[in-house]
C-alpha cells in the first residue's frame, strides 16, 4: 500500500481481555517496527522484525505481550489479559533497511487502545 | 545504558530562528533521526545525520557531534505550523530507533 496501515485505529476493552492490534507494512519494507507512547510521553520501543524473525524484542514490557510477522508483510501485536496501564497509543512503522544499516521508518497513525 | 535528553517545551515567535538541542547515550550508532509530530498524528521524518556536521534541508537544519553525543535541530523562520512535538531518536543496532520523549514547539503570532 501507499503507507503504513494500522487497524484498529481506536480500540476500548474491558481489564483482563485480550486485543489484537494489525500492522500492514509499506510494500517491500523488510523491517517493522512497534512502538508505544502513553499520554504526553516520548515513543517506547517494543519489538524489532527483520523478515519473519524478530532479533530484538527486548522492549515488550511483560510476557503478556507478544507479536509475529507473516509472509514478511503483515504484523500482529498481541497484548493478553490487559491492564489498565496497558492504555496508549501503539504505532508501527516500516523501513527499507534494518541490520546495521540505518534508514528512515515510516509510521502509521497508530492504533489508540484504552482499557477500562 | 541509554539516554536522549532534550527540552520539555520551547516557544519561540513567528518568523523567528528556534535551536532544539538534544544529548544523548546510546549502545551503538548508526546516526541520529529528527522526527516532527503533531498532537494526535504519526510522526513524520525530518532529517538524519550519521557524519558529524550541518545537513540543511529548506527551513530545517540538523547537527551531530558524534563525539560529544550532541546534535541539534534548527528551524528557521518559524511559522505556526511548526507547532509541534520534535523527537530525536539515535539510531542503534537493527536500525532502532530510541525515541527522547520530545520537545514541544509553540509557535506564537
Amino acid at each position: 500500500g501507499a503507507g503504513v496501515s494500522q487497524s484498529p485505529s481506536n480500540k476500548v476493552t474491558e481489564k483482563g481481555k485480550d486485543v489484537e492490534l494489525r500492522c500492514d507494512p509499506i510494500s517491500g519494507h523488510t523491517a517493522l517496527y512497534w512502538y508505544r507512547q502513553s499520554l504526553g510521553q516520548g515513543l517506547e520501543f517494543l519489538i524489532y522484525f527483520q523478515g519473519n524473525s524478530a532479533p530484538d524484542k527486548s522492549g515488550l514490557p511483560s510476557d503478556r505481550f507478544s507479536a509475529e510477522r507473516t509472509g514478511g508483510s503483515v504484523s500482529t501485536l498481541t497484548i493478553q489479559r490487559t491492564q489498565q496501564e496497558d492504555s496508549a497509543v501503539y504505532l508501527c512503522a516500516s523501513s527499507l533497511r534494518g541490520r546495521s544499516v540505518a534508514g528512515e521508518l515510516f509510521f502509521g497513525e497508530g492504533s489508540r487502545l484504552t482499557v477500562l | 545504558g541509554q539516554n536522549i535528553d532534550q527540552p520539555t517545551e520551547m516557544t519561540a515567535t513567528e518568523g523567528a530562528i528556534v535551536q532544539i538541542n538534544c544529548t544523548y547515550q546510546t549502545s551503538g550508532f548508526n546516526g541520529l533521526f529528527w522526527y516532527q509530530q503533531h498532537a494526535g498524528e504519526a510522526p513524520t521524518f525530518l532529517s538524519y545525520n550519521v557524519l558529524d556536521g550541518l545537513e540543511e534541508k529548506g527551513r530545517f537544519s540538523s547537527f551531530l557531534s558524534r563525539s560529544k553525543g550532541y546534535s541539534y535541530l534548527l528551524l528557521k523562520e518559524l511559522q505556526m505550523k511548526d507547532s509541534a512535538s520534535y523527537l530525536c531518536a539515535p539510531s542503534g543496532g537493527y536500525n532502532k530507533l530510541i525515541f527522547g520523549a520530545g520537545t514541544r514547539l509553540a509557535v506564537h503570532p
